[in-house]
């Protein structure tokens, strides 16, 4: 079936330094999807990505979307204390079910 | 508007019972989808409805299952619990499916003793 791989699944910084996190997929996607999760929280919709090589940027966060449609980056620069959390991508083919990666998460020390 | 509300947010149950979670989703949203969260698993996939049919299931046992009312209001009852059932149940709704991302529930946290 499919899966999302999701690398890596830890990762300190300190404030100020970059961070990148990548998804994989097993089969090609219609879409990818990024969450946020906050510690005790629950994941909160980022953005969705559908077109093969899409680029989009939220001030400091930029996503993108692979050629083959078949993975995805996140990439934060310049982390601050409230980026920390657990990042999630998630994919889906039409009409499937949409199936997270098991995400990675973000601690940042000041 | 108001969010996806899920009740109860915390249960305590005993190994063999049954128990039943609540999902009601944003009003107009007719997706409904069924996740569970445990430790180094990330999100699981449970069930995913759309107007009061399952649209797709994942690779839980049949112990695990699911419906949606007219409404839009969604259960998921898991029947003869195990200790590893123990985890965060979240419910994420959708306007028009996956496309226009989720909107999830704070969960409900769910203790197998």
């Amino acid at each position: 079936g499919q899966q999302v791989m999701q690398i890596p699944q830890y990762q300190h910084v300190q404030e100020g330094e970059d961070f990148t996190t990548y998804c994989n997929s097993s089969t090609t996607l219609s879409n990818i999807q990024w969450y946020k999760q906050r510690p005790g929280g629950h994941p909160v919709f980022l953005i969705q990505l559908v077109k093969s090589g899409e680029v989009k940027k939220q001030k400091r966060l930029t996503f993108q979307f692979g050629e083959a449609k078949k993975n995805s980056s996140l990439h934060i620069t310049a982390t601050q204390t409230t980026d920390v959390g657990t990042y999630f991508c998630a994919g889906d083919q039409a009409g499937t079910a949409l199936i997270f990666g098991k995400g990675t998460t973000l601690s940042v020390s000041s | 508007k108001a969010g996806v509300t899920q009740t109860p947010r915390y249960l305590i149950k005993t190994r063999g019972q049954q128990v039943t979670l609540s999902c009601s989703p944003i009003s107009g949203h007719r997706s409904v989808s069924w996740y569970q969260q445990t430790p180094g698993q990330g999100l699981q996939f449970l069930f995913e409805y759309f107007s009061e049919t399952q649209r797709n299931k994942g690779n839980f046992p049949g112990r695990f299952s699911g419906r949606q009312f007219s409404n839009s209001r969604s259960e998921m009852n898991v029947s003869t619990l195990e200790l590893g059932d123990s985890a965060l149940y979240l419910c994420a709704s959708s306007g028009q499916g996956p496309l226009y991302g989720y909107t999830f529930g704070s969960g409900t946290r769910l203790t197998v003793v």
